[in-house]
């Protein structure tokens, strides 16, 4: 079975604050691909990585970071000094198998305070 | 290049009446996929076409529902005799073949409220 949990319902943080969303991946696949979308209150999603199974390589986007270990089945996103703009709903999907179909996770929210 | 549109943005219908959301993909986008989601949770997958052809049907798909793609452009996604279940946000998203990693572009949404 194919599954993505994200424990964190929502996170509050103050402005300047680090903040790492935690997601959790299940797949018996050994190709696969990991997305992570945000969700601003306008309500459109809005693309920010992706990554494949056999690319575990962190990488960094300005405040934004990835880190991808397959060891924990995990692809955890972080942003460093916060701001209020970056308050949103955060998805993290998977896509394996032979479909295209992306599964989500139940979404963290997270509220950045001024 | 413009992004995935779609129509109506909100929807207010009487339970047994019937609906129709519209999508369009963004230009040269081949693929195109409709996920609803409910309050509090994420997407969920109902169905997607490649072109004209619809590839893969959700079992959340039921028979009130219907979804066409028929020029290989843009899609329609029908629901019959609604009912208050069907309440939700209708996504719309597209993506490009070129490449493997297909990462599917959104559009704003359709919200639906069934009375």
């Amino acid at each position: 079975a194919q599954k993505v949990t994200q424990a964190q319902t929502e996170i509050s943080v103050v402005e300047k604050e680090d903040v790492t969303l935690d997601c959790v991946y299940e797949t018996r696949d050994t190709t696969y691909y990991l997305f992570w979308y945000k969700q601003p209150p306008s309500g459109e999603l809005v693309f920010l990585i992706r990554r494949n199974s056999f690319d575990e390589q962190n990488e960094i986007s300005g405040r934004y970071s990835w880190n991808f270990q397959k060891s924990t089945s995990s692809f955890n996103f972080t942003i460093t000094a916060s701001q209020v703009v970056d308050s949103a709903v955060y998805f993290c999907a998977l896509r394996s198998g032979n479909t295209d179909k992306l599964i989500f996770g139940t979404g963290t929210r997270l509220q950045v305070f001024p | 290049d413009t992004g995935v549109s779609q129509n109506p943005r909100h929807k207010i219908t009487k339970r047994g009446q019937n609906v129709t959301f519209r999508c369009d993909p963004i230009s040269e986008h081949n693929r195109l996929y409709w996920y609803r989601q409910t309050l509090g949770q994420g997407p969920e997958f109902l169905t997607y076409f490649q072109n004209e052809a619809q590839l893969e049907k959700s079992r959340l798909l039921s028979d009130r529902f219907s979804a066409e793609r028929p020029k290989g452009s843009f899609s329609t996604l029908e629901i019959q005799r609604t009912e208050q279940g069907d309440s939700a946000m209708y996504l719309c998203a597209s993506s490009s073949l070129a490449g493997s990693y297909n990462e599917q572009f959104f559009g704003p949404g359709t919200r639906l409220t069934v009375l």
